[in-house]
């Protein structure tokens, strides 16, 4: 079984909807990292969470950080098509190894 | 500054052939790795180096692929000979050293083995 779980794996929106994509983790984290990827191109850092209860947001986008369940959420404001791509959370699993385990991506959709 | 910047973009070959991907990464990040991503999956580590030295390579498949960092900047990936099942995008990420230090990733080497 996977060691980071997303979901949904694939999302369909209306143009300026709300969504919500998880990470969930069976290991401690000790660091969560979120990226975007459009099909055929590299990972985009989007923001990384270390603390517990930690928030981070970056223009319509926010992420959270539950440690105590081993979970992350990004949330989306008023969507845009710009939005739409591939979304994966990474983590650190060992303690100071400084290398991420990735979920299998969540596949957005934004239709106009 | 500059990105990750790999070599080639595109690559098609026949299985039992032998191919190379190249990596430049960040100017002063120390650690490099190399990730395989098959399509509708997330990325999988394959090695990990802290400059010139190997900290990872327990999920490289040492009996077809290798990997080198000569003078801990650039790297190369080889894979010899190649198996259908190695069709993947192959990404080539870098860092500074030290804790929560975010992956910068470059945009992949896409290996098609028919």
């Amino acid at each position: 079984s996977q060691e980071l779980e997303q979901s949904p794996q694939s999302l369909i929106v209306q143009e300026g909807k709300n969504l919500t994509i998880n990470c969930t983790s069976s290991k401690t984290l000790y660091g969560l990292y979120w990226y975007k990827q459009k099909y055929g191109e590299g990972l985009i850092f989007l923001m990384m969470l270390q603390k517990g209860g930690e928030e981070k947001s970056h223009e319509k986008i926010t992420a959270k950080l539950d440690e105590k369940k081993q979970q992350s959420s990004l949330h989306i404001t008023a969507s845009q098509p710009s939005h739409a791509g591939i979304y994966l959370c990474g983590a650190d699993l060992i303690q100071g190894a400084q290398k991420l385990v990735f979920g299998q991506g969540t596949r957005l959709t934004i239709n106009p | 500054e500059a990105g990750v910047a790999q070599s080639p973009r595109y690559k098609i070959i026949e299985k039992r052939q032998s191919v190379a991907f190249w990596c430049n990464p960040i100017s002063g990040h120390a650690t490099l790795y190399w990730y395989q991503q098959i399509l509708g999956q997330g990325p999988k580590l394959l090695i990990q180096f802290q400059n010139n030295g190997v900290v990872d390579d327990s999920q490289l498949p040492k009996d077809r692929f290798s990997a080198e960092r000569l003078k801990g900047v650039d790297s190369t990936l080889k894979i010899q000979p190649a198996k259908l099942e190695d069709s993947a995008v192959y990404l080539c990420a870098s860092s500074l050293s030290g804790l929560n230090s975010p992956l910068h990733f470059g945009n992949g080497t896409r290996l098609t083995v028919t």
